[in-house]
């Protein structure tokens, strides 16, 4: 258990509506990760962070953005919600493990249905 | 482009019997690997971490085996239980000079154990 929690776990919006899912820890960890999972293509990230205020761009970015406003929160926010964006959302956190290096812990996801 | 494959997509087999998943990755330069374990509606779990220099590592009834010259992986799974049905997913870290990783995501053997 690395303490992420994710919320909400599930939702479903209408399309064009803004959606944030939040991601809270509780270790003090610098990097925070949001990946969108569908079938089909696996865990795929959409954005990181590696502190508060700093953030990069994942490989699935589009019609994503994230902020870090401090150590313990990064929050995930759709736009616009499009009915592509329907799918699990995990976030992760990056830790250091001893004998076993950087481990990627994830939390329990997030369901959104975009209809 | 870095790519990881993993075979088979599913797998069943009967309360008991061992098996074996294989991890084919195309990743450079090579960092580790990972196998999760991830259970239906949850978010994954790390099971093992494979470094280049190591060729067998257990945890438990899991061993992982690595072979760098081939850039193959296999989790095998002895004495299946019924818990052992989950998604078991592959993943391979690069890091470049700079110290800069990257994670390629494998899409997952999905592994049914029925009684």
């Amino acid at each position: 258990d690395a303490g992420i929690t994710q919320s909400p776990r599930h939702k479903v919006t209408e399309t064009g509506t803004p959606v944030t899912l939040r991601c809270h820890q509780t270790e003090n960890h610098r990097y925070m990760y949001w990946y969108r999972q569908d079938p089909g293509h696996g865990l795929r990230l959409i954005h990181y962070s590696y502190g508060v205020k700093d953030t990069d761009k994942g490989e699935v970015s589009d019609g994503y953005s994230v902020s870090r406003s401090k150590t313990e929160d990064f929050l995930l926010t759709l736009e616009s919600a499009t009915s592509s964006q329907t799918s699990v959302y995990f976030c992760a956190i990056r830790r250091q493990d001893s004998g076993s290096g950087n481990t990627i812990y994830f939390g329990e996801g997030s369901w959104l249905t975009v209809v | 482009k870095n790519q990881v494959e993993q075979s088979p997509q599913s797998l069943i087999i009967l309360e008991g019997k061992n098996c074996t998943l294989q991890c084919n990755y195309t990743v450079s330069p090579f960092s580790n690997l990972r196998w999760y374990k991830q259970d239906t509606g949850r978010g994954p779990v790390s099971l093992t971490i494979m470094t280049f220099s190591e060729n067998t590592k257990s945890n438990g009834r899991y061993t992982a085996t690595l072979d760098a010259d081939t850039k193959q992986s296999s989790l095998h799974i002895t004495a299946s239980q019924l818990s052992d049905s989950a998604s078991y997913i592959c993943v391979v870290s690069a890091t470049n000079r700079s110290g800069y990783s990257t994670l390629t995501f494998g899409k997952g053997t999905m592994l049914l154990v029925s009684p």
